[in-house]
């Protein structure tokens, strides 16, 4: 059973377009998250959203909106792709948004890799 | 700026020796401190993590030690295997509104070689 699932894997479009990346969890978690990893593999978080709440935005261009439509799934829309878009992106989740001083497992999904051409 | 500062870039340690990656940190309010491993073309996974109020974690052939007053902790990797090649992140979490959010160090990609 795979805890958090990404689709699609690969995604190679044209500047211009507007694509999606769905995410799904099984763990029952409260928390999802958006990471971007680059050509030289720095991971910074984007977007983090707890029971469908947006908590956290980072300074990620509007093209980038995600939604929660339910506490599973935190999907990640993207209009007006452009080169520097290429990379790759994760989704992750965790039990709860974190309680001060206590431990949290972040548990990622396989990546998107997206190719902005 | 980066937060969290990890050195070395890249490392490659012989079967059987001991790996040893390292990071630093400013922000004080920094209060869980994980370490994730990527294998190529996979998500991070959890490692081992540590709390500031511990000055050493041990899980198996992994050990974090902490040194809060150098704002520094490291990874130690005893009897390196060859699949223990991989990518290492250290990180530090810290509140935010709302939540909590965790900065990811640049990464050392470790190989050990047989």
């Amino acid at each position: 059973d795979t805890a958090v699932s990404q689709t699609p894997k690969y995604l190679v479009t044209q500047m211009g377009n507007d694509k999606s990346i769905k995410c799904e969890q099984n763990l029952g978690h409260d928390t999802m998250y958006w990471y971007k990893q680059d050509s030289k593999k720095f991971l910074k978080i984007m977007f983090s959203y707890n029971n469908k709440e947006l908590i956290i935005n980072e300074t990620v261009p509007n093209r980038f909106s995600p939604k929660s439509p339910d506490k599973a799934h935190l999907n990640l829309h993207i209009n007006s792709l452009e080169l520097g878009d290429s990379a790759v992106y994760f989704c992750a989740s965790s039990q709860k948004a974190g309680l001060a001083g206590g431990e949290e497992t972040q548990y990622f999904g396989p990546g998107t890799r997206l190719l902005v051409l | 700026q980066q937060q969290v500062k990890q050195s070395p870039q890249s490392l490659i340690v012989q079967k059987g020796g001991i790996s040893i990656i390292n990071c630093a940190y400013e922000n004080t309010a920094f209060d869980y401190f994980p370490w994730y491993q990527q294998f190529p073309g996979k998500g991070p996974a959890l490692l081992i993590a540590i709390r500031p109020d511990v000055s050493e974690k041990k899980e198996g052939r992994f050990t974090i030690s902490f040194n809060k007053s150098a704002k520094q902790f490291s990874l130690h990797i005893m009897d390196s295997q060859p699949g223990d090649s991989a990518t290492y992140f250290c990180a530090a979490r810290e509140g935010y509104t709302g939540g909590f959010k965790t900065i990811f160090g640049a990464g050392t990609r470790l190989f050990v070689k047989a």
